[in-house]
This record gives C-alpha cells, sequence and structure tokens, in this order.
C-alpha cells in the first residue's frame, strides 16, 4: 500500500527557513518522479515543485523559484522541501505527491495527508 | 490569477448532468494532457481523470473528460450528493515548464 507521510511543518517567522520531509512506503521511490502541491487556506491548489526520479531533474513554480529547493534521497525513500526567506503568501497546506510515472508531472495517483506551514510574526 | 481558467461554481440536482468547463492556452491545454482532481472537504485531493478522458480504477463511469483544442471538460452524470466537492483541473505548462492549476470549481448538489 502506498503511503506517503510528510513532517516539518510549523509556525516560522517572515524570512525564516523550514524543511519539508516526505516518507515514502509501498512502491519503487527512485522509478517515480515526486511533487509538492500547496493550498493555502479556504483556497486552490497551487503546484510548487517537482523532480525526476531517474535523473533527479527539478522544476519550479515561479512563485518559489529561487528561495525553495526540492531534493529526494532515494536510498531513504525520502522527499524533501527546503523553504528559505519564507513569506506570509507560503502559509498553506503543503501534500507531497507522487506521480504516475517519471514523466508527466501532472498526474499524481497517490498524496500525503499534507503538512501546515504557517508563515507569521 | 490561475493559468488555468474554471468557472469558481457549480450546481445541480439529484441525478443531473453537470459540466466543468477548463480553459487554457496552447501552451498547456493545446499540447498537453489535462487532468482532473476532486476535493472532498477536509481530505488531499483525488485524480479523477488523466491523459484527458481515462479513469483510474476506482472511479465511476459517471465521471467523463473531454478536451478540444486549448479547453477541456468534466462532465458528471447521474448527480449524487456524495459528488459535492472541489473539482481541479491540471496541466503541463510548456512555456512555464511547471504544472499549472485551474482555480477549482465547487460543486454543490441542491
Amino acid at each position: 500500500e502506498v503511503q506517503l507521510l510528510e513532517s516539518g511543518g510549523g509556525l516560522v517567522q517572515p524570512g525564516g527557513s523550514l524543511r519539508l520531509s516526505c516518507a515514502a512506503f509501498g512502491f519503487t521511490f527512485s522509478s517515480y518522479a515526486m511533487s509538492w502541491v500547496r493550498q493555502a487556506p479556504g483556497k486552490g491548489l497551487e503546484w510548487v515543485s517537482a523532480i525526476i526520479g531517474s535523473s533527479g531533474r527539478t522544476y519550479y513554480a515561479d512563485s518559489v523559484k529561487g528561495r525553495f529547493t526540492i531534493s529526494r534521497d532515494n536510498s531513504k525513500n525520502t522527499l524533501h522541501l527546503q523553504m528559505n526567506s519564507l513569506r506570509a503568501d507560503d502559509t498553506a497546506v503543503y501534500y507531497c505527491a507522487k506521480v504516475y510515472g517519471d514523466y508527466h508531472l501532472g498526474e499524481v495517483d497517490y498524496w500525503g495527508q499534507g503538512t501546515l506551514v504557517t508563515v507569521s510574526s | 490569477q490561475s493559468v488555468l481558467t474554471q468557472p469558481p461554481s457549480a450546481s445541480g440536482t439529484p441525478g443531473q448532468r453537470v459540466t466543468i468547463s477548463c480553459s487554457g492556452s496552447s501552451s498547456n491545454i493545446g499540447s498537453n494532457y489535462v487532468y482532473w482532481y476532486q476535493q472532498l472537504p477536509g481530505t488531499a485531493p483525488k485524480l479523477l481523470i488523466y491523459t484527458n478522458n481515462q479513469r483510474p480504477s476506482g472511479v465511476p463511469d459517471r465521471f467523463s473528460g473531454s478536451k478540444s483544442g486549448t479547453s477541456a471538460s468534466l462532465a458528471i452524470s447521474g448527480l449524487r450528493s456524495e459528488d459535492e466537492a472541489d473539482y481541479y483541473c491540471a496541466a503541463w505548462d510548456g512555456s512555464l515548464s511547471g504544472v499549472v492549476f485551474g482555480g477549482g470549481t465547487k460543486l454543490t448538489v441542491l
């Protein structure tokens, strides 16, 4: 059974940093692209970043480019999102998402339960 | 302002057929697959339609997707109360080199 367990969310001050992690179970982690998708309170879904399983190539939304870094440790079946220079509009539930395959990044077949990040002073 | 445009709301009565539209451009819907997600209140999204019109196993055939040019649509027939949820379209955008979502459509079953 596929499971994605996020951790690392919490309250952080504007300008601060936070590192999210996602532990993956139940599939061959290195064979699949992984993404982070966020949802601000009461708002819609926003894709944040993705990383290809086979090559490690990364992609970012313009809103986080230069501030967030996605990475993966295939030996530990873990996905990370390092978030720096956080702003109030980064406040959201962050979902870890498994892509179906290693190519069509819009196709997410499994989602984590989400972890809340709150940026506030 | 989302790259893909959806109506903010839709509604129907039980048994009716409702359609939700998703409008994009040549760099996203016009040249890439469209996906649809259902998000029930308080839960993570769920893949409803992939590669424009395919249903994952377990998704009822009441749900169908289509695409024409730079627009796509999700149709729900035989509307049920449990279909009340937020629906999002998504696609890869070649110009942005990223995934783009629609703003979401809140479906109310009257």
